[in-house]
């Protein structure tokens, strides 16, 4: 597609469940990010995926938190166990590695844990 | 860690009016780059700064890299009504020059 492509838009999800959260990045882009940006604050990144490389996984707030890159493509984020401080817009990003930081964000996942 | 502090934290103004934002750091960056996200919407690149000193325009906009590379200003002339929005600033983590610290965002509203 032309834009980088999230799902679902809204999740709610009860206390202790799991979620999966998709990314569908542009195509040819190398480079895909998973930022998390709490009520009122910043973007804190979580994972960054560069080709076949091994990822980037220094964000990540706890064990918790997985994710995967499938054919250097989709990428999911996995929660488990789900807490409320997790509630937060959960934004993918992808990028060509050359472009100078010329990431394309998508328009995020809006998880509420209750 | 590295932080990037914004202020105003928030803006309220009148249409037409110039707006004003920066964005410090206590450490040293070499790229600035500056966000802004539109209310259920990802962050969208408006002006990317490479050199200290430097003074970029993208439109109503003005970026500039402090020469103390510590810090980085971003105006905006003649504010209209799709202006309204976070404004961030972000430059290369610490951790890696692929990966982006961002500041804490200036929310800006226009009063009818």
């Amino acid at each position: 597609g032309a834009g980088v492509s999230q799902s679902p838009s809204n999740k709610v999800t009860e206390k202790g469940k799991d979620v999966e959260l998709r990314c569908d990045p542009i195509s040819g882009h190398t480079a895909l990010y998973w930022y998390r940006q709490s009520l009122g604050q910043g973007l804190e990144f979580l994972i960054y995926f560069q080709g076949n490389s091994a990822p980037d996984k220094s964000g990540l707030p706890s064990d918790r938190f997985s994710a995967e890159r499938t054919g250097g493509s989709v990428s999911t984020l996995t929660i488990q166990r789900t807490q409320q401080e997790d509630s937060a817009v959960y934004l993918c990003a992808s990028s060509i590695i050359t472009s100078n930081y010329g990431y394309t964000f998508g328009s995020g996942t809006r998880l509420t844990v209750v | 860690g590295q932080q990037l502090n914004q202020s105003p934290q928030s803006m309220f103004i009148q249409e037409g009016e110039d707006v004003s934002m920066n964005c410090t750091s206590s450490s040293i960056f070499n790229t600035w780059l500056w966000y802004k996200q539109d209310p259920g919407e990802g962050p969208v690149l408006l002006i990317a700064l490479y050199k200290a000193g430097e003074l970029t325009s993208n439109g109503r906009l003005t970026a500039q890299f402090g020469i103390t590379r510590k810090d980085s200003f971003l105006n905006i002339s003649a504010s209209i009504p799709s202006d309204v929005g976070i404004y961030f600033c972000a430059g290369p983590s610490f951790l890696g020059n692929e990966k982006l610290t961002f500041g804490t965002g200036t929310r800006l509203t226009i009063i009818p």
